[in-house]
């Protein structure tokens, strides 16, 4: 079945460490999509990528990087620099339709924790 | 800027009660108003969707019409069951090459036997 896989599930972070979220969609969607949930709040972009080797900020990029190398793969790399990670992260992709709002198709998330 | 706003939850109700779950937006032009569920632990899943005023998005019994007077998209449901306890999310789209979500905070239901 076609999906996005996101791994792992659980992840722990050392204080000054970078660590990397893997996100893999079998789709074939063009644009794919990094959130940030926190109790009680609704999700926040992260960043964005609409076409491979382009990938654009939303709202929370600090501390964040990414890489879009293959259309199937957009990895999250959260580095040092991020002080509060602790957060549950989805990745999400969508067809990428001039003018068309597609809905994006979530994977099941990574939940980060700061050891 | 855009912005969605929901009713505070948790939302508890006992089955087959009926359902109503508020959404506002603000937004420029015309945007593509969406419902999404999230079940504890997994990603959200699309529930249901509008493109256009008037619009009446369906699916699984629920049901959410696109007021563009009102610029509202309240989601409903007639009978509500113990598996539908989870949380749910609007959110909108605004016209672009990149369908960029801006959510609501989520309203989470409990249904009770």
């Amino acid at each position: 079945d076609g999906g996005i896989t996101q791994s792992p599930k659980y992840l722990f972070r050392k204080e000054g460490q970078n660590v990397t979220l893997s996100c893999e969609q079998n789709l074939n969607h063009d644009a794919m999509y990094w959130y940030r949930q926190d109790p009680g709040q609704g999700l926040r972009l992260i960043y964005y990528s609409q076409i491979v080797n382009d990938f654009q900020k939303g709202d929370i990029a600090e501390g964040y990087s990414v890489s879009r190398e293959k259309k199937e793969s957009f990895p999250l790399t959260v580095t040092s620099a991020q002080k509060n990670p602790t957060a549950f992260y989805l990745c999400a992709s969508s067809i990428d339709q001039a003018g068309q709002n597609q809905p994006q198709h979530f994977g099941d998330g990574t939940r980060l924790s700061i050891l | 800027g855009n912005s969605v706003t929901q009713m505070e939850g948790p939302v508890t109700l006992s089955e087959e009660a009926f359902l109503t779950i508020n959404c506002t937006y603000t937004a420029t032009g015309y945007p593509s108003l969406f419902w999404y569920v999230q079940y504890p632990g997994e990603g959200l899943q699309l529930l249901l969707k509008a493109t256009k005023a008037d619009d009446k998005g369906s699916n699984k019994g629920f049901e959410a019409t696109y007021r563009k007077e009102t610029t509202s998209f309240h989601l409903e449901k007639g009978s509500v069951q113990v598996s539908d306890s989870a949380v749910y999310f609007c959110a909108l789209a605004t016209t672009g090459t990149a369908s960029k979500l801006t959510f609501g905070t989520g309203t989470r239901l409990q249904v009770t036997l």
